[in-house]
């Protein structure tokens, strides 16, 4: 079975540009989650999808948003980027939805914003 | 919300020792405590986990001890090898309709 696939791998962006990054979760797989990971901060939840709805939200900014499609491939957008928007931007697919189930990560989104 | 608080954030161990790794949580309503392992340049991956109906889970050379009392857990590795050397981070949730909070991390190298 194919692990969670993340597009692109790597990105390079400046500031005040928008970037939408990628997520096919493993199939059969409902539940999308993104995490922002930073040398300082660890891993920061952004939103959790499951059957193409936003169940949870973390406590980043209206610049970042996402959606999950039918076949529950998800995207972020980050519009407006900032300089400490540079991070490792990770998604995470389960069968279910909540903490509950094992996540399974991609290989991320290396976003560096100049 | 909750907040989970990890330490030490670097440990350096010889091979063969044993590794402690310990986190603790804010909110008493947490119930769920896994444990993710990090090498480096990948993803990444769950190892172990723990529910708040038991104290201890282990699984070979790893175990998870729980404190509700005292609202934390810990990561114990006997025997270390250098394929532990990673990182690695606690998480906590309070109910499976909430998100994961992680810790910040542990950087865990051991030398051969």
């Amino acid at each position: 079975k194919a692990g969670v696939t993340q597009t692109p791998r790597y990105l390079i962006k400046t500031r005040g540009q928008q970037v939408t990054l990628s997520c096919s979760p493993i199939s059969g797989h409902r539940s999308v989650s993104w995490y922002q990971q930073t040398p300082g901060q660890g891993l920061q939840f952004l939103f959790e999808y499951f059957s193409e709805t936003q169940r949870n939200k973390g406590n980043f900014p209206g610049r970042f948003s996402g959606r999950q499609f039918s076949n529950s491939r998800s995207e972020m957008n980050v519009s407006t980027l900032e300089l400490g928007d540079s991070a490792l931007y990770l998604c995470a697919s389960s069968l279910g939805a909540g903490a509950y189930n094992e996540q399974f990560f991609g290989p991320g989104t290396r976003l560096t914003v100049l | 919300g909750e907040n989970v608080e990890q330490h030490p954030s670097t440990l350096s161990v010889q091979e063969g020792d044993s590794a402690v790794i310990k986190c603790t949580y804010s909110d008493s309503a947490s119930n769920y405590f896994p444990w993710y392992k990090q090498e480096l340049g990948k993803r990444p991956q769950l190892i172990i986990d723990i529910r708040s109906n038991v104290g201890e889970k282990k699984d070979q050379r790893i175990a998870v001890t729980l404190n509700k009392t005292a609202k934390h857990f810990s990561l114990h590795i006997t025997e270390t090898q250098p394929e532990d050397s990673a990182v690695y981070f606690c998480a906590a949730s309070y109910s499976g309709n909430t998100p994961l909070v992680f810790g910040k991390g542990t950087r865990l190298s051991v030398i051969a």
